[in-house]
């Protein structure tokens, strides 16, 4: 258990629905990301934030968002879902906004996420 | 614009020893990152280096040339458990995030 929880670990939904992932951080960190990771694109970087305020910007989606509440966890949104949007979310964090102290990104277990 | 490259494939012997490099091009330099990964599992945390050098941990290092853009994930002793993907990470200036390479999937066999 690496400390960083994701709900739910799988989920099946048809197109055009919209659905929430959610993930805790490991305790005593204040910065989340947002990945996802298909099978022929490797880890996409979504979006960041540190201690509830958005500090860094992939290439995330308009129908995709994210935040991050007063007690650190955090929920990404993801809309009229595709076919394409089929894939991995993980969510990692860490105790500082660059990730570099305590060993890096502490990453969860990742939700898969399938679209029928 | 941001562009990690590494090999996607390597096939290595139990007990040797393997190279796994990654070329990057990045506006600035802020660090950079070596994961593991399973298949299905989440990435693992297994170096990071910001300064020129090696950096050893147990059977792993990491070297890192930033006038070259380019480090290096160095396995000995190799074990069928390193079987996995090998993915590198780095940060440019002015930013937070880190941007992650697609990964080299190594095998080990026996």
């Amino acid at each position: 258990d690496s400390g960083v929880t994701q709900t739910p670990k799988h989920l099946i939904t048809a197109t055009g629905q919209r659905v929430t992932l959610r993930c805790s951080p490991r305790s005593g960190d204040l910065s989340v990301y947002w990945y996802q990771q298909s099978l022929d694109q490797g880890l996409q970087f979504l979006i960041q934030y540190y201690n509830g305020e958005e500090r860094a910007k992939g290439n995330i989606l308009e129908r995709f968002s994210a935040q991050q509440f007063p007690d650190l966890h955090s929920e990404l949104n993801l809309s009229s879902l595709e076919l394409g949007d089929s894939a991995l979310y993980f969510c990692a964090s860490s105790p500082t906004p660059d990730g570099t102290a305590r060993g890096g990104y502490t990453f969860g277990s990742g939700t898969r996420l399938t679209v029928v | 614009g941001q562009n990690i490259d590494q090999p996607t494939e390597m096939t290595a012997t139990e007990g040797a020893i393997v190279q796994i490099n990654c070329t990057y091009q990045t506006s600035g330099f802020n660090g950079l990152f070596w994961y593991q990964q399973h298949a299905g599992e989440a990435p693992t945390f297994l170096s990071y280096n910001v300064l020129d050098g090696l950096e050893e941990k147990g059977r792993f290092s990491s070297f890192l040339s930033r006038s070259k853009g380019y480090s290096y994930l160095l396995l000995k002793e190799l074990q069928m458990k390193d079987s996995a993907s090998y993915l590198c990470a780095v940060r440019g200036s002015g930013t937070y995030k880190y941007i992650f390479g697609t990964g080299t999937r190594l095998k080990v066999l026996a």
